[in-house]
């Protein structure tokens, strides 16, 4: 059974940081891209990150490019999300996602969540 | 980036009425896109990729069509556990978009 767990997620003060992290289990981990998500409060779904399976590729959308970094440790079959200069708009429900295929494309399986908040 | 304008942003419907919600792309995707069902205070769950590929234990009164940029799912009969929120997703690519999303409201 496919599992994916995050956590990392808290309160954090304009301007501050936190890592997130996505254990999974139950698929090869190396084999897929994995991506994060998010959702603000009461709003939609935002695609936040992607990564390749082996690493060598990162993409980010254009609102969090040079402040947050996606990596992943296939060893530890772990996700992770290093958000920094956090600003109150990334107040958000993060979800880590994998794609149904071995490169972009849909995605099979979520994550629980885990809740950012950003506030003075 | 390929935006993705989904409509109605709400649908109010009955039990047993045909549903069509309708996703537009801002440029072709061929048929890279998916549907997500998400209930409040859960994660989406995939329902079709690929257009009209139904994911597995999704049942059949569900189904996606379209190619280029344009896209439908269409709940044939809705049911009680079908009052949700759907999601469109163009994933032609890594940077991947969501529509914005529609609520199925109980009639």
């Amino acid at each position: 059974e496919v599992q994916l767990l995050e956590s990392g997620g808290g309160l954090v003060q304009p301007g501050g940081s936190l890592r997130l992290s996505c254990v999974a289990s139950g698929f090869t981990f190396s084999t897929y891209a994995l991506s994060w998500v998010r959702q603000a409060p009461g709003k939609g779904l935002q695609w936040v990150s992607a990564i390749t399976g082996g690493g060598g590729g990162t993409f980010y959308a254009d609102s969090v490019k040079g402040r947050f970094t996606i990596s992943r440790d296939n060893s530890r079959n772990t996700l992770f999300l290093q958000m920094n200069s956090l600003r109150v708009d990334d107040t958000a429900i993060y979800y880590c996602a994998k794609s149904g295929l071995a490169v972009a494309g849909h995605f099979d399986y979520w994550g629980q969540g885990t809740l950012v908040t950003v506030s003075s | 980036d390929i935006q993705m304008t989904q409509s109605p942003s709400t649908l109010s419907a009955s039990v047993g009425d045909r549903v069509t919600i309708t996703c537009r792309a801002s440029q072709s995707i061929s048929g890279w896109l998916a549907w997500y069902q998400q209930k409040p205070g859960k994660a989406p769950k995939l329902l079709i990729y690929k257009a009209s590929s139904l994911d597995s234990g999704v049942p059949s009164r569900f189904s996606g069509s379209g190619s280029g940029t344009e896209f439908t799912l269409t709940i044939s009969s809705l049911q009680p556990d079908d009052f949700a929120t759907y999601y469109c997703h163009q994933c032609d690519n890594y940077s991947g978009t969501f529509g914005q999303g529609t609520k199925v409201e109980i009639k």
